[in-house]
C-alpha cells in the first residue's frame, strides 16, 4: 500500500540554524499539508500546498516557514532560524487526487532545538 | 469555526472489557469527514477509523466502531475486547476538505 514517507526520522539543531523536513508524499496525490504537535499537544495545522502554491495557512505559519516541492516527488518544509519553541513533532500529509478529505499522514518527523 | 472537542482527558479499561471515547464538534459544513487517530508512544499517527457524514450507517473496523451523531455533532469510538496493545493517546479528527482540525487527545491505558 503507498504510503507517505519522512526523512529524517529525528533532527537535532541548534537555536537560530534552519533546518529541512522533508517529505515524498503519495505519487498520485495533488494536495499537501504540514502540521506540528508540541509534546504534549494537540495536532494543529500549519500549511497546505495545491497547484505548486500555498493553499492555506495557519498563524503558526510565519515568515520563518516556508514550503516547497523541489521536484516532482518531496514536498519540503523549511524553518529559517529555528526557536526553542520550534520543536516538536513535524507531520507530513497527502490527499488527492479526486478530493481531499482523507489525508494520509507520513510517520512524523521529531525535531528538537537545543 | 471548526472546533473538536474530547471531554476525557484519560481513560482506562480492563483487559477484553469494551471502552467508548467521546468526541463533539462544531462546523457549519454539510460534508466533511470524521476520524480516530492512535497514537503509541513512537508518536506516529495511525488511522483506526473514518466515517463520512453523508453516509448514515456507523463505521465498523473489526474491534472498532464509532456512534455518529450528526445532528448531536456527536463522534464517539467504542473499542471491544480491549487489549494491552491499544493503550495509546486517541484524537478525534474532523476534515471539511481543506485541513484537519484535531481534538486535544483521549490517554487511554488497557490494565491487564
Amino acid at each position: 500500500e503507498p504510503e507517505v514517507t519522512q526523512t529524517p526520522s529525528h533532527q537535532v539543531t541548534q537555536m537560530g540554524q534552519e533546518v529541512i523536513l522533508r517529505c515524498v508524499p503519495i505519487s498520485n496525490h495533488l494536495y499537501f499539508y504540514w502540521y506540528r504537535q508540541i509534546l504534549g499537544q494537540k495536532v494543529e495545522f500549519l500549511v497546505s500546498f495545491y497547484n505548486n502554491e500555498i493553499s492555506e495557512k495557519s498563524e503558526i505559519f510565519d515568515d520563518q516557514f516556508s514550503v516547497e516541492r523541489p521536484d516532482g516527488s518531496n514536498f519540503t518544509l523549511k524553518i529559517r532560524s529555528t526557536k526553542l519553541e520550534d520543536s516538536a513533532m513535524y507531520f507530513c500529509a497527502s490527499s488527492g487526487p479526486n478530493h481531499n478529505y482523507e489525508q494520509y499522514f507520513g510517520p512524523g518527523t521529531r525535531l528538537t532545538v537545543t | 469555526a471548526q472546533t473538536v472537542t474530547q471531554s476525557q482527558p484519560e481513560m482506562s479499561v480492563q483487559e477484553a472489557e469494551t471502552v467508548t471515547l467521546s468526541c463533539t464538534y462544531d462546523t457549519s459544513e454539510s460534508n466533511y469527514y470524521l476520524f480516530w487517530y492512535k497514537q503509541p508512544p513512537s508518536r506516529q499517527m495511525i488511522l483506526v477509523i473514518r466515517q463520512e457524514a453523508y453516509k448514515q450507517q456507523n463505521a465498523t473496523e473489526n474491534r472498532f466502531s464509532v456512534n455518529f451523531q450528526k445532528a448531536a455533532k456527536s463522534f464517539s469510538l467504542k473499542i471491544s475486547d480491549s487489549q494491552l496493545g491499544d493503550t495509546a493517546m486517541y484524537f478525534c479528527a474532523f476534515c471539511p476538505g481543506n485541513q484537519f482540525y484535531f481534538g486535544t487527545g483521549t490517554s487511554l491505558t488497557v490494565i491487564p
